[in-house]
């Protein structure tokens, strides 16, 4: 079935480091990919997604990249805030009519330090 | 504000009950999920459906039950809990019908905790 490993956390970096969280797949079909973030005592909130192979996602200085070759859609920042101290989930969608449910990785949890 | 709404935000129950979980989807939007998020399993997708009928089913308990309404609200019925059900309930929705363009909102979740 499908699944999606992601970076164990938790990961602390100091406010304007470069962020790096990765995040890989295993689909039997073409997926879609996505990140979802959660802030504290929140739901969760699409960050962003790629549709197909070498699309780039980006929102709020966030980036990723569907990479068909190594199956991978890591997330980056150039330069990260306090605020963006959150848990990240990548996931995938089968997105085949029947089967658009997420399969979802562990998330990472990421602190930012002033 | 994704546009999904689910009551209650909290509830706390004891072993044994039985509760109901509501969500209303984005206007517009057919399918609706559930989802169980716990700190042993993570996220977990539970069910879906669409206009009205059942989709697809994933790890949900018979314990667990749902169903979607013709206005398209969903509810998420858990009887005879147990302390393991407690968790945090998201319901997410979405166009529907597959396709690339597919996305899911999420709603703001229901905490349950089970006493």
């Amino acid at each position: 079935g499908d699944s999606v490993t992601q970076m164990e956390g938790p990961v602390t970096l100091s406010e304007e480091a470069f962020l790096t969280i990765n995040c890989t797949y295993t689909a039997t079909g073409y997926p879609s990919l996505f990140w979802y973030v959660q802030y504290p005592g929140e739901g969760l909130q699409l960050l962003l997604k790629a549709t197909k192979a070498d699309d780039k996602g980006s929102n709020k200085g966030f980036e990723a990249t569907y990479r068909k070759e190594t199956t991978s859609f890591h997330l980056e920042k150039g330069s990260v805030q306090v605020s963006d101290s959150a848990v990240y989930f990548c996931a995938l969608s089968d997105r085949t009519f029947g089967n658009e449910k997420l399969t979802f990785g562990t998330g990472t949890r990421l602190t930012i330090i002033p | 504000d994704s546009g999904v709404t689910q009551t209650p935000k909290h509830l706390i129950t004891a072993t044994g009950q039985r509760v109901t979980l509501r969500c209303s989807p984005r206007s517009g939007d057919l399918s609706v999920y559930w989802y169980q998020q716990s700190l042993d399993q993570g996220l977990q997708f539970l069910i879906q459906y669409y206009n009205g009928e059942e989709r697809a089913k994933g790890n949900i308990l018979e314990r667990f039950s749902a169903q979607q309404f013709p206005d398209l609200h969903s509810e998420l019925n858990l009887s005879s809990l147990e302390l393991g059900d407690s968790a945090l309930y998201f319901c997410a929705s979405s166009v529907g019908g597959g396709g690339p363009q597919e996305t899911q909102y999420f709603g703001p979740g229901t905490r349950l905790l089970v006493l």
